[in-house]
């Protein structure tokens, strides 16, 4: 069946450091990746997506990678902020259509 | 803030009562998706409505059911509340039902007892 997991619950990060968040997914068919970020009582905030053609996207900070051979998707962030502190979720969406699947999560916490 | 809104934020029912929730899409978009998130998970897609007509459903029962109106402001319906129905239920609003770059709403937080 389809499947989105994330490989750590728990992702701690001194201030200043890079982060990698990993995501692992089942569903060749996916058409598009996507992160999202959550805050504390807040809706989840899309970051960046990639598609399923292409390997790396950038956006400011953030570097999304693809690897389609062995169906992972990581998320890196430079210099992590305080402010990144959230849940993480990575998601897929099925070809054509808005459905999203996401995972469990990883929790971010951006140490002083 | 994403321009969508939700309605009420936090709510409380009973075993076996209906409840409706109400999601103001961000101006111009004409897509809405419901999701639901139970604590330490991610969102679950319950369905989506484009165009005031269904455009897809997740798997949840037919007690979920859904409107969209000609202003593309969205309703959930849930009858017969179930103690599991608890979470948060979140509104996410597009252009387009394959535009990937969905704006959330901060969610209405449903608790049955």
């Amino acid at each position: 069946g389809e499947s989105v997991g994330l490989h750590l619950p728990t992702l701690s990060v001194q201030e200043g450091d890079n982060s990698i968040i990993n995501c692992a997914y089942s569903n060749s068919a996916s058409d598009y990746f996507i992160w999202y970020k959550q805050e504390s009582g807040k809706g989840p905030q899309f970051i960046i997506d990639i598609r399923s053609n292409m390997d790396k996207r950038q956006g400011q900070r953030v570097t999304v990678l693809l690897n389609k051979t062995v169906k992972h998707l990581s998320l890196q962030i430079a210099a992590t902020q305080p402010g990144d502190s959230a849940v993480y979720f990575c998601a897929t969406r099925g070809q054509g259509w808005g459905k999203l699947q996401f995972g469990a999560g990883t929790q971010v916490v951006v140490t002083p | 803030e994403t321009g969508v809104t939700q309605s009420p934020t936090h709510l409380i029912k009973t075993r076996g009562q209906q409840v409706t929730l109400r999601c103001s899409s961000q101006s111009g978009h004409n897509t809405v998706s419901w999701y639901q998130q139970a604590l330490g998970q991610g969102p679950q897609f319950i369905f989506q409505y484009y165009r005031e007509e269904e455009n897809g459903r997740g798997n949840f029962p037919p007690r979920f059911s859904g409107l969209q109106f000609p202003n593309y402001s969205s309703e959930l319906n849930v009858n017969a509340l179930e103690l599991d129905d608890s979470a948060l239920y979140l509104c996410a609003s597009s252009l387009g039902t394959a535009n990937t770059e969905a704006f959330f709403g901060q969610g209405t937080r449903l608790t049955v007892v």
